[in-house]
């Protein structure tokens, strides 16, 4: 069964530096969406991704966040410069029509 | 979106069926309901999806009752694996499929 894979499963960085999360979508998925989770709190949606461009994004998805689908396979999240409070887990998401797929999350600590 | 509640935790015994409540009475015509899953700090799984009528498929069924304001999701024999958190959504606009998590239901499946 095709799946969304996220790359690395855990990435630790000091305060500052730039982060660059990748995701592999299903193959002939349509909408690519990235989520965060910090520890013991909500799953939250930072932006949405459609057509090579956003969508629609949230109010956490600052000037610090980009996101970009490089290649016909690659969905990646870009943190320019990473604060301590962007230590969570983040997802990845697609779909190609009402449901959407998750990837296994990608742990980001911030030191 | 319309806003769900679901109670915060809820015990079932291994084997037997589990119910989760989810009321929505805001919920309007076009409005989908979904139910996802997170098992311990995976990515939700998606679980099953309906706007008016009964569905069911190998995971769950869910019923929605004739006014929409509530809707219910079965798991028909329960196991350890189910142990997780249930997070039932409306969504409705078609441009836009993003997710709002709310905190969910946490559901133990006891041996």
């Amino acid at each position: 069964e095709p799946e969304v894979t996220q790359t690395p499963s855990h990435q630790v960085t000091q305060m500052g530096q730039e982060v660059i999360l990748r995701c592999v979508p299903i193959s002939n998925h349509l909408y690519f969406y990235w989520y965060r989770q910090i520890l013991g709190q909500k799953v939250e949606f930072l932006v949405s991704f459609y057509n090579n461009e956003i969508s629609e994004k949230s109010e956490i998805f600052d000037d610090q966040f980009s996101v970009e689908r490089p290649d016909g396979s690659n969905f990646t999240l870009k943190i320019r410069s990473t604060k301590l409070e962007d230590s969570a887990m983040y997802f990845c998401a697609s779909r190609i029509i009402y449901e959407q797929y998750f990837g296994p999350g990608t742990r980001l600590t911030v030191t | 979106d319309a806003k769900t509640t679901q109670p915060p935790s809820m015990d079932c015994a291994e084997g037997r069926a589990a119910n989760l409540p989810c009321n929505h009475s805001t919920i309007s015509g076009n409005e989908y309901v979904y139910w996802y899953r997170q098992i311990h700090s995976q990515g939700p799984q998606y679980i099953i999806h309906g706007l008016k009528n009964n569905e069911t498929n190998e995971m769950a069924s869910l019923i929605i009752t004739e006014d929409r304001k509530s809707s219910t999701l079965i798991l028909p024999h329960a196991t350890l694996r189910d142990t997780a958190v249930y997070y039932c959504i409306v969504r409705g606009d078609p441009n836009d499929y993003k997710l709002s998590f709310g905190a969910g239901t946490t559901v133990t499946v006891r041996a």
